[in-house]
């Protein structure tokens, strides 16, 4: 079973802080992303890795930075924390092998910015 | 631009009888659907997919329609249980730099009746 795991399921910091919040997933697979969830907006992509060391802005990245020095492993760094980053942030993996679509997901990490 | 969208955010079905949830879409380049299910408190679960050159895909209690003319997919669940109740994602897929994006709609909640 492919697994996703995420650091924290649950996180409270303060406006200004620094915040990391990690993912690391078990299947070998290249393709790596983070999403925010919002109540009426859906999933929203800030950041993706289809490779170590590599990163593409998704729709939402402004305020938010990645790190991936490993294959397993995906970071997703709010540099400076504000409230408007309070959310639900979901890191998935996917496999680039030809025709392969789905993306497995982390349980998530609900983040409260005070 | 929400090129993804679920226009219901909420639909309220009677166990044992037929739920449909509805997606549109507006880039014809999407190649690929998929539909994810997700409870409170945990990372989206992929649910059913269908290539851009099918137009249905069964699984069980679980259908999928797709109608490329119209830009419009569909889910159909029959018959409803109260285990269906969550929230339901469509997705759209595109390929960027050997990555499959996925672009998701706002989320349907479904609420199975007993």
């Amino acid at each position: 079973d492919v697994k996703v795991t995420q650091s924290s399921r649950y996180l409270v910091k303060r406006t200004g802080e620094k915040v990391f919040l990690e993912c690391v997933q078990d299947m070998d697979h290249e393709n790596m992303f983070w999403y925010r969830q919002d109540p009426g907006l859906g999933l929203r992509l800030i950041y993706f890795s289809y490779d170590v060391k590599m990163k593409e802005k998704g729709d939402i990245p402004e305020g938010y930075s990645v790190s991936r020095e490993k294959k397993e492993r995906f970071s997703l760094i709010l540099e400076s924390a504000s409230t408007n980053q309070t959310s639900m942030y979901l890191c998935a993996s996917s496999s680039k092998k030809r025709g392969f679509y789905e993306q497995y997901f982390g349980p998530g990490t609900r983040l409260t910015v005070t | 631009d929400q090129q993804v969208k679920q226009n219901s955010p909420s639909l309220s079905v009677q166990e044992g009888r037929i739920s449909i949830l509805n997606c549109d879409y507006t880039n014809s380049m999407f190649d690929y659907f998929l539909w994810y299910k997700k409870y409170p408190a945990e990372g989206p679960t992929f649910l059913i997919s269908i290539s851009s050159i099918k137009d249905k895909n069964e699984d069980g209690r679980f259908t999928v329609f797709l109608n490329k003319s119209a830009k419009h997919l569909s889910l159909h669940i029959v018959p409803s249980q109260p285990g269906d109740s969550a929230v339901y994602f469509c997705a759209a897929s595109a390929l960027f730099e050997g990555a499959q994006k996925l672009v998701f709609g706002q989320g349907t909640r479904l609420t199975i009746n007993p």
